[in-house]
């Protein structure tokens, strides 16, 4: 079945350091990747998406490609505030109304 | 504004009551979703639905039930069977037509058991 694989956390930064959080995944078929935000408290938010191999989803400075050889949609952001501190997802959906298949979060701190 | 709106935030429950989580979408959403969180675990999928009076059963759907008499409404009910109910939950829902399945999700409802 599906699956994705994220890096653990948490992950403590410093105020402009650069980030990335890995994320590989096993479907079948060509599926699309995600990545989602959340905040304190809140529920999930759409950061980008790619739904072809080569694409590149990008948001808010963060950005990611869809890596097709090598199974992989890593999160990387060139210069990182305190406001994004919050736990990112690595999701991926195979199509019609398969079920989406999240990773177990990855969580962000960046201190000032 | 459209989006999903999610009831009560915060919820105690004592062990042996059922309870219910509402869930409201102004979306035109055909799908909806309930998701329960735990910390480390990610996301499990307890109950989807496709379409009105349809729903199947996630990764998790012991103790749990939901119904889908409209298309706006997934409402969660949290039976007395479920063992470890405390939990934080989210329902997400996501438009039939598109296939890339983007999910939009409430703000969540936490849950404890006393």
């Amino acid at each position: 079945g599906d699956s994705v694989t994220q890096m653990e956390g948490p992950v403590t930064l410093s105020e402009e350091a650069f980030l990335t959080i890995n994320c590989t995944y096993t479907a079948t078929g060509y599926p699309s990747l995600f990545w989602y935000v959340q905040y304190p408290g809140e529920g999930l938010q759409l950061l980008l998406k790619a739904t072809k191999a080569d694409d590149k989803g990008s948001n808010k400075g963060f950005e990611a490609t869809y890596r097709k050889e090598t199974t992989s949609f890593h999160l990387e952001k060139g210069s990182v505030q305190v406001s994004d501190s919050a736990v990112y997802f690595c999701a991926l959906h195979s199509g019609g109304y398969q079920k989406v298949t999240f990773g177990t979060g990855t969580k962000l701190q960046v201190i000032p | 504004d459209g989006g999903i709106t999610q009831s009560p935030k915060y919820l105690f429950r004592k062990e042996g009551q059922n309870v219910t989580l509402s869930c409201e979408q102004n979306l035109n959403h055909d799908a909806m979703y309930w998701y329960r969180q735990d910390p480390g675990q990610g996301l499990r999928l307890i109950y989807y639905s496709q379409i009105v009076n349809d729903f199947q059963k996630g990764d998790i759907a012991e103790g749990y039930s939901v119904s889908r008499e409209k298309k706006e409404s997934f409402p969660l009910t949290v039976t007395s069977a479920q063992k470890n109910p405390t939990a934080f939950y989210l329902c997400a829902s996501a438009s039939g037509s598109s296939d890339t399945g983007e999910l939009f999700f409430g703000e969540g409802s936490r849950l404890t058991v006393l």
